[in-house]
């Protein structure tokens, strides 16, 4: 277990809707990023949020949107659904504080359906 | 950041070491080598991370050579449990913003 958690852990939207996955980071952890993963494939970086404000970004149209809040837990917002949208969205913790070998613990995700 | 190549699979049966190689051609002076394990439905799991010569823990050993351009996960006595998909992971983490790019692994299927 690795103390952070999503929700929800299933969702089935329909194309063009919006939705908002959530995160809670692990005691301590300062900084959350968010990957989505295709079945098959390998995580791809959406983008990452420390102290609050976004801290890089992947290769992801702006409808792909997130906030931290003070607590640190973290929202990912996706506008305008589309089918290829539909796939694993996971968040994972770190603290920033570690310097350059930083561990990132991930929680096991959302799986999303865009039907 | 460095791109990574490993392979798309390996077999093994239970008892058996597995030594999986990953090639990091481009590695940057800065850059860990990181290594995560994924089961279906759940998110990665970080298990071993080095810069240089051998790492060991208490799941895997790390061996990186002088040149840093390759290193090899070797996961001791594996158990039909370690059957996972195995990332190997290469970037300034601290630096890269989270900008981490995993490939597409190496699924391990470890057989009785």
């Amino acid at each position: 277990e690795t103390g952070v958690t999503q929700s929800p852990t299933h969702l089935i939207k329909t194309r063009g809707q919006q939705v908002t996955l959530r995160c809670s980071s692990q005691s301590g952890h300062n900084t959350v990023s968010w990957y989505q993963q295709a079945l098959g494939q390998g995580p791809q970086f959406i983008f990452q949020y420390y102290r609050e404000e976004e801290n890089g970004r992947g290769n992801f149209p702006p409808r792909f949107s997130g906030l931290q809040f003070p607590n640190y837990s973290s929202e990912l917002n996706v506008n305008a659904l589309e089918l290829d949208d539909s796939a694993l969205y996971l968040c994972a913790s770190s603290d920033r504080g570690q310097g350059i070998n930083e561990k990132l613990f991930f929680g096991s995700g959302t799986q999303l359906s865009v039907l | 950041l460095a791109k990574t190549t490993q392979p798309i699979s390996m077999d093994s049966y239970e008892g058996q070491e597995v030594n999986i190689t990953c090639s990091h051609n481009n590695i940057a002076t800065n850059d860990y080598i990181t290594w995560y394990q994924q089961f279906p439905s759940q998110g990665p799991r970080f298990i071993i991370q080095g810069y240089k010569t051998k790492v060991t823990n208490e799941v895997a050993s790390l061996f990186i050579p002088a040149d840093r351009k390759s290193s090899t996960l070797s996961l001791p006595r594996v158990s039909l449990s370690d059957t996972a998909v195995y990332y190997c992971l290469v970037g300034d983490i601290g630096g890269s913003q989270g900008n981490l790019i995993f490939g597409k692994g190496t699924k391990l299927s470890v057989k009785p």
